[in-house]
């Protein structure tokens, strides 16, 4: 059983349009939600990450929006770039617990000149 | 600061072969685990550990082995290679916030391993 479901698979977007990534949970008990970035070659590093007492949280181009009765959170990039051309993971975990981090399947995301 | 740093960065084996990825982190990190990252399956978590002599199951240990003597070093065994096990290895570690799991995770480069 997949914990955690992400889509789009892949996303292409023009430079200033906005790419949204969106991801759904299936275990209640999960109580740390983080996005994290990777470009080609290199590990994945923390992008933004989100707890269930807030809706929403951002961080200069990049907004988690989290439903958590939908059991569902979303990655928003604002004025995307070129730079930001890369495979975004989103993630959960038990987090009050210890626990290792769950990802979803990952989404690449390019944003065309 | 080198952070985490995987060996080697690229090995190829034959079908049962065996060998070892070595894991270094210089941050003082407790907590340290192995993903592996294949083609639209994402990052799968293979084994973690909570601290030093310690280790647990993740979701895909099948096949592997893993032991943590120093706190510093997390290391992943493949005793019998197969072509199931091609792929990229993760290592990662994450830091205690007082006694809970801070939650971010610090990623090395990458291992590419390829078994023929």
């Amino acid at each position: 059983q997949q914990q955690v479901k992400q889509s789009p698979q892949s996303l292409i977007v023009q430079k200033g349009g906005i790419p949204i990534i969106n991801c759904a949970y299936e275990n209640t008990a999960f109580d740390y939600f983080p996005w994290y970035q990777q470009f080609p070659g290199k590990g994945p590093a923390l992008l933004i990450a989100i707890r269930p007492d807030v809706s929403e949280k951002k961080e200069g181009r990049f907004t988690i929006s989290f439903n958590k009765s939908a059991k569902q959170f979303s990655l928003h990039i604002m004025d995307s770039q070129p730079g930001d051309s890369a495979t975004y993971f989103c993630a959960a975990s038990k987090d009050q617990a210890g626990t290792a981090l769950i990802f979803g399947k990952g989404t690449t995301l390019s944003v065309s000149s | 600061n080198a952070g985490v740093t995987q060996t080697p960065k690229f090995r190829v084996l034959k079908t049962g072969q065996s060998m070892t990825l070595l894991c270094a982190q210089d941050m003082n990190h407790e907590y340290m685990y192995w993903y592996r990252q294949d083609p639209g399956m994402g990052l799968r978590l293979i084994h973690y550990s909570v601290g030093e002599g310690t280790t647990a199951k993740g979701e895909v240990p099948d096949g592997y082995n893993v032991s943590r003597l120093k706190k510093q070093n997390f290391l992943l065994g493949l005793e019998s290679a197969a072509p199931s096990q091609t792929s990229v290895y993760f290592c990662a570690s994450s830091p205690l916030w007082g006694r809970v799991n801070t939650g971010e995770l610090f990623f090395g480069e990458g291992s590419r391993l390829t078994v023929l």
